[in-house]
């Protein structure tokens, strides 16, 4: 089981891109990477998910290097809308192993204005 | 449109009483999962499903209850025995297989002992 290692906090200001990197020291062969997004009073959401290389979608950019021992989260010019926690989550696909898939505290990202 | 629901939203429970929380979902995934989070913490596991009638702990299962009678259906009851149940409660479900990209949550129950 991957444990992860992120930021507890970071600050940023509307339209700027925001990094959040993740630690993964004991990533396995089969883990993919996912990143999610969750604000106050509601469950998270999936934001992206990746296994290699980078990964672009709608909402973010995912980089990881081609040891896979980290990856970074890129959201491009944020706004106030953007406040939220970001868990980063380590796991094989396939719910034998989801279940032992561990949140973490993630991190909190706060947009100013 | 397909999706997680978890009801009621808001709960209060006094002293000694068992409470149940529902939650529904029409994905058809194989996995369901109940996550406990308190303010400004992570989310906890309390206990998962992965096939019907099956169920297995997480965490901090103690003094919290399931069942998965039915595919679609994964109700956890805070019983009596759980000290300290005001928190956020999450439910979520998960295809497995397929090429799934993960978790798909419910909008939470918070639950509140007065």
């Amino acid at each position: 089981l991957a444990k992860t290692t992120q930021p507890i906090s970071m600050d940023s200001y509307e339209g700027q891109e925001v990094n959040i990197t993740c630690s993964h020291n004991n990533i396995a062969t089969n883990d993919y990477i996912t990143w999610y997004q969750q604000f106050p009073s509601q469950g998270p959401r999936f934001i992206i998910q990746g296994y290699k290389t980078k990964v672009t979608n709608e909402v973010a950019s995912l980089f990881i290097p081609a040891d896979r021992k980290s990856s970074t989260l890129s959201l491009p010019r944020v706004s106030l809308s953007d406040t939220a926690v970001y868990y980063c989550l380590v796991a094989q696909k396939g719910y034998s192993s989801a279940s032992k898939i561990i949140f973490g505290s993630g991190t909190r990202l706060s947009i100013r204005p | 449109d397909g999706g997680i629901t978890q009801s009621p939203k808001y709960l209060f429970r006094k002293e000694g009483q068992n409470v149940t929380l529902s939650c529904e979902q029409n994905l058809n995934h194989d996995a369901m999962y109940w996550y406990r989070q308190d303010p400004g913490q992570g989310l906890r596991l309390i206990y998962y499903s992965q096939i019907v009638n099956d169920f297995q702990k997480g965490d901090i299962a103690e003094g919290y209850s399931v069942s998965r009678e039915k595919k679609e259906s994964f109700p956890l009851t805070v019983t009596s025995a759980q000290k300290n149940p005001t928190a956020f409660y999450l439910c979520a479900s998960y295809l497995g297989t397929g090429g799934s990209y993960g978790y798909t949550f419910g909008s939470g129950t918070r639950l509140t002992v007065v």
